[in-house]
């Protein structure tokens, strides 16, 4: 099967900025997601990548090593509204996305 | 608003109820996905369906039977659930299946408790 692992939780400073690591097994590679998901709420799209490097997009960035099976979301000057659950996501050889069972943050003031 | 509504948003059933959760999305999308959430685990797929039809089926029980009979809606039939079963679950698009870069987009859920 597919082995997806992120931290479980982390916590930092209004104003600061968190990684937010992922690192993957999966049969097969044809991107990798990030999701941002608040409490009882739909996950939503935050970004893709699948080549090697960092893509940016605003406050949030993500980058990619396929070589060693890695990625990270980076979250700069945080906010409030930012407290959720991320959720890393790799979409394998078959075009399933796997899910890992997504880190919470929370920012606190 | 991500273009992806699910109904109801919370379901309490016993174990001998039959209950039916449906999803409509209005992106224009082929693909519809069921996914199953529970509390700090990976978001699990269930089903897949493409054009209508039934792509993926990932080991389910039959006690979820899914249908879908147009692009835009999707139910999944519950019956003779389990405790266990009881947990969020999810509804998503995107515009194919197995596209180079497609984009999965997910309804708020349903919130299901089996008692």
């Amino acid at each position: 099967g597919q082995n997806i692992d992120q931290p479980t939780e982390m916590t930092a400073t209004e104003g600061a900025i968190v990684q937010i690591n992922c690192t993957y097994q999966t049969s097969g590679f044809n991107g990798l997601f990030w999701y941002q998901q608040h409490a009882g709420e739909a996950p939503t799209f935050l970004s893709y990548n699948v080549l090697d490097g960092l893509e940016e997009k605003g406050r949030f960035s993500s980058f990619l090593s396929r070589s060693k099976g890695y990625s990270y979301l980076l979250l700069k000057e945080l906010q409030m509204k930012d407290s959720a659950s991320y959720l890393c996501a790799v979409r394998d050889g078959d075009y399933k996305l796997s899910f890992g069972a997504g880190t919470t943050v929370t920012v606190r003031a | 608003e991500t273009g992806v509504t699910q109904t109801p948003r919370h379901l309490v059933m016993g174990m001998t109820n039959k209950k039916s959760l449906k999803c409509e999305q209005h992106l224009g999308h082929n693909a519809m996905y069921w996914y199953k959430q529970s509390a700090k685990k990976p978001l699990e797929l269930m089903f897949v369906y493409n054009f209508k039809e039934q792509t993926e089926n990932n080991s389910v029980p039959s006690r979820f039977s899914p249908e879908c009979p147009n692009s835009s809606h999707l139910f999944l039939h519950l019956h003779t659930l389990q405790p266990e079963d009881s947990a969020l679950y999810l509804c998503a698009s995107s515009q194919d299946w197995g596209g180079y870069q497609e984009t999965q987009y997910f309804g708020p859920g349903t919130r299901l408790l089996v008692l």
